[in-house]
């Protein structure tokens, strides 16, 4: 069976520091990975992908991913973090079989 | 280009009563999805549909049903509600040739 797993309930992370959201999968074959973003009272935006090829995949708003296969991992990241990240956070992965799961989220608090 | 729709933002029931929920995805977009989220249980996937036809599944018990029209949109449906129901619930569209899916702002839906 596939799953996310993101080990962090919250991070907490001062404004111009980096930040590291941490995901791992489980799943068969070569999914696609993703990370969203959710404001309060909003639904989920889409901040990045991997598909294939190279493991360092930039998104939206400064944020990029490190796709790691060995530790099956999807690590969100970001340089120099604003107040205006702090939201919720979910990694999914899709399997070719169609299916999305996400994550349990991570809330981002990013203190000025 | 316009967003997912989904209507209406704010519903309040009570139990035992059915409700419909309505989806309309990005135009062009042939495949609808469904979650339900919730504090304890976070995102939860309900069923996908793509060009009328449900081609997944979750977990939920037979009072939950959708179904998509020719134009794509999207419609689900829960009967006999149960307090537990109570959720903001989802919908997401995706089209060709990304595999990311787009996601509407979501009905609150409170079960009394």
């Amino acid at each position: 069976a596939q799953s996310v797993a993101q080990p962090e309930d919250q991070v907490n992370v001062a404004e111009g520091n980096p930040l590291t959201v941490k995901c791992t999968y489980s799943v068969s074959g070569n999914p696609y990975l993703f990370w969203y973003v959710q404001y309060p009272n909003r639904g989920l935006q889409f901040l990045l992908k991997y598909i294939t090829g190279d493991n360092l995949v930039k998104g939206s708003y400064g944020f990029e991913a490190e796709f790691n296969k060995s530790q099956t991992s999807f690590h969100l990241k970001k340089p120099s973090a604003l107040v205006s990240d702090s939201a919720l956070y979910f990694c999914a992965v899709r399997s070719r079989g169609f299916k999305t799961i996400f994550g349990a989220g991570t809330r981002l608090f990013v203190k000025a | 280009k316009a967003g997912v729709t989904q209507t209406p933002r704010y519903l309040i029931k009570t139990r035992g009563q059915q409700v419909t929920l309505s989806c309309s995805p990005i135009s062009g977009h042939r495949s609808v999805s469904w979650y339900q989220q919730t504090p304890g249980q976070g995102l939860q996937f309900l069923f996908e549909y793509f060009s009328e036809t449900q081609r997944n599944k979750g977990n939920f018990p037979g009072r939950f049903s959708g179904r998509q029209f020719s134009n794509s949109r999207s419609e689900m449906n829960v009967s006999t509600l149960e307090l537990g129901d109570s959720a903001l619930y989802l919908c997401a569209s995706r089209g060709s040739p990304g595999p990311e899916a787009f996601f509407g702002q979501g009905t609150r839906l409170t079960v009394v």
